[in-house]
């Protein structure tokens, strides 16, 4: 059971947005950085974000995130079939002493 | 590049020790950084299991510490996995990667299915 929640699924037509979130608490994301990855099945998972907000290089800046006290969104803009993929949140949880990753959200492109 | 490869075996009877191995190249684990393990379960989310540092330090997942043993190997730039006792519920892809306060980059993953 994870302690960060994602909406299951979201779905968008290509060129729209989606936003997926990621929800805690204060000895999670509250007090800590969060990062998102991608993970198209069969392929190992990709760092989107890290730090918030940062876009490690090669990510194009069609991908964004952002924190708000113990919630996260990330954001994804002119939408792609590639994008196509689970989306993960992950922080680290400083009750648990551990790295937690979110229930993990799937992206469809209509 | 840093890239990260697992290795081992794809079958473990329960019981038994899952055994694994990474290795990294294009970066010297003695350099720095922490090494990670993380599995993920067929239709489920990732779950961290346990890291270890460059000096050799280990941080582990509370719910697994009493049977994971992670250890490194500088002079063959891999770090390994030790789980023991395993069950049905230890079947998953296992990956590995690069930890800074996030994970990045991972291996391809490597599939352990337990069963006799």
């Amino acid at each position: 059971q994870s302690v960060l929640t994602q909406p299951p699924s979201v779905s968008a037509a290509p060129g729209q947005k989606v936003t997926i979130s990621c929800s805690g608490s204060n000895s999670n994301i509250g007090n800590n950085y969060v990062s998102w990855y991608q993970h198209l099945p069969g392929t190992a998972p990709k760092l989107l974000i890290y730090e918030n907000s940062k876009r490690p290089s090669g990510i194009p800046d069609r991908f964004s995130g952002s924190k708000s006290g113990t919630s996260a969104t990330l954001g994804i803009i002119g939408l792609q079939t590639g994008d196509e993929a689970d989306y993960y949140c992950g922080t680290w949880d400083d009750s648990l002493s551990g790295y937690v990753f979110g229930t993990g959200t799937k992206v469809t492109v209509l | 590049q840093v890239q990260l490869q697992e290795s081992g075996p794809g079958l473990v009877k329960p019981s038994e020790t899952l055994s694994l191995t990474c290795s990294v190249s294009g970066y010297s684990i003695s350099s720095g950084y922490q090494w990670g393990w993380i599995r993920q379960p067929p239709g489920k989310g990732p779950q961290w299991i346990g890291n270890i540092h460059h000096s050799g330090s280990t941080y582990y997942n509370p719910s697994l510490k009493s049977r994971v043993t992670i250890l490194v190997d500088m002079s063959k730039n891999q770090f390994s996995l030790k789980v023991t006792s395993v069950t049905a519920a230890d079947t998953a892809v296992y990956y590995c990667a690069r930890y800074g306060h996030w994970f990045d980059p991972w291996g391809q993953g490597t599939l352990v299915t337990v069963s006799s």
